[in-house]
Parts: structure tokens; C-alpha cells; sequence
């Protein structure tokens, strides 16, 4: 038990649907971040958050909408995506944002695939 | 190009056998961090060790050992006598500017290594 949560575990979408990914840390951190991990590939850095404050986009189309309603939640809405989108996306907290210098902590991820 | 390489995709050793997990780094930084991950089949990834880049003391951790050369830009993992319960994805991870200090630090993380331990 890392301290951060993910829900849900595993999610199957159309590419039509709207869903959300949802993420909860228990480790009073200021900064959190969602990630993508695709089958042979990095992790790729999608979003970072810095006491609710969007701090990094990297690029990342707009079909997929982050939301921090408070240092402890994130969220990340999905609408219209497409099937390579497929992935698990985790969710990290760590202490502050000091330039990706920081320990991470991460939540299991939610395995994503969209039909 | 990609700043971290892990060469070894994938590696499978029996119980009780020694092995090293490859990482190759690539940076113009003087200051710059170096990470390892560990991914259980759980998913969660779960931080192993930081070493900065003006300490290249290496560091035991029970079974786990890790060596930076700066010399050669690699900092490996090493687990002694491995176990079953050290299956999983091992993931080493930079973190450093791109020689630019104004556009801040970013974390990069390797491909991974799958490492299966058998009874």
C-alpha cells in the first residue's frame, strides 16, 4: 500500500462513452501527476499538478481533461477516445514539485481499453 | 534518442541466482538524478533508490546493490540470490534539464526489464 489509490482497476469504453479515472493520495503531497504506460514504450508524463495548479501538459490531446479539486484528488476525464489510447495510466503524488528531482509514489494504475 | 536505455527486455534466472539489470543514461547535465523502480504484477510502481549525480558511492541495500559509473554513464542494479517475489518490471528513470536549466527538470524513464525469478 503505496498511499495512493486508483479507481477503477480496469475499465473497457467505447469510443463514444465519457468516463472518468479517479485518484486519491493519503500522504498529505502537494504535487500529482498522471502518467501513461503503453506496452513497449516509457512512461510518458501526461499531466502535473502543484497544489492544484496545472504546472505540466505535455501535449496531450484534449480528449483527455484533468481535473484537481484539491491536493488530495485527481481526476482525468475521458470522452471520444480512440483505441490507442489503451493503456494503463497510473497516478503519482510526491511531496512538491521539485522538478521531477522527487521520490515518487505511485497508485496501481487503471488498465483502460477502448474498444 | 532516448536518454535511458535498459538493453535487457526481458530476463529469466532461477531462484538463488545473481543478476544485474542494465541501465545506460545519456545527459549534458553536471547535476542530474538517477532512478530505479520496481513494477510488481500489482501495477503500482514502487521507488527502489535517488542518487544524485556528485555521489557515485555505491549502495547496498540487502540483497539489492547498485553501481554508478559516471564514467560510463550506467548505473546497474544488482539483486543477490534472487527470489521469486523479485518478478517484476524493473524500470531506471533520469531525471535532469536537457541542458537547459530554465526549462526545469524532467524525469525520464527506460523501457523497463521484465525479470522472472523461477522456483
Amino acid at each position: 500500500e503505496t498511499g495512493v489509490t486508483q479507481t477503477p482497476r480496469h475499465l473497457v469504453m467505447g469510443m463514444t462513452n465519457k468516463k472518468s479515472l479517479k485518484c486519491e493520495q493519503h500522504l498529505g503531497h502537494n504535487a500529482m501527476y498522471w502518467y501513461k504506460q503503453s506496452a513497449k514504450k516509457p512512461l510518458e508524463l501526461m499531466f502535473v499538478y502543484n497544489f492544484k495548479e496545472q504546472t505540466e501538459n505535455n501535449s496531450v490531446p484534449s480528449r483527455f481533461s484533468p481535473e484537481c479539486p484539491n491536493s488530495s484528488h485527481l481526476f482525468l476525464h475521458l470522452h471520444t477516445l480512440q483505441p490507442e489510447d489503451s493503456a494503463l495510466y497510473l497516478c503519482a503524488s510526491s511531496q512538491d514539485r521539485q522538478g521531477a528531482r522527487e521520490k515518487l509514489f505511485f497508485g496501481s494504475g487503471t488498465q483502460l481499453s477502448v474498444l | 534518442a532516448q536518454k535511458v536505455t535498459q538493453a535487457q527486455t526481458e530476463i529469466s534466472v532461477v531462484e538463488k541466482e545473481d543478476v544485474t539489470l542494465d541501465c545506460v543514461y545519456e545527459t549534458r547535465d553536471t547535476t542530474y538524478y538517477l532512478f530505479w523502480y520496481k513494477q510488481p504484477p500489482s501495477g503500482e510502481l514502487v521507488f527502489l533508490i535517488r542518487r544524485n549525480s556528485f555521489d557515485e558511492q555505491n549502495e547496498i541495500s540487502g540483497r539489492y546493490s547498485w553501481n554508478f559509473q559516471k564514467s560510463t554513464s550506467s548505473f546497474n542494479f544488482t539483486i543477490t540470490a534472487s527470489q521469486v517475489v523479485d518478478s517484476a518490471v524493473y524500470f531506471c528513470a533520469l531525471s535532469d534539464t536537457g541542458g537547459n536549466i530554465d526549462s526545469g527538470y524532467a524525469l525520464n524513464f527506460g523501457k523497463g526489464t521484465s525479470l522472472l525469478v523461477t522456483p
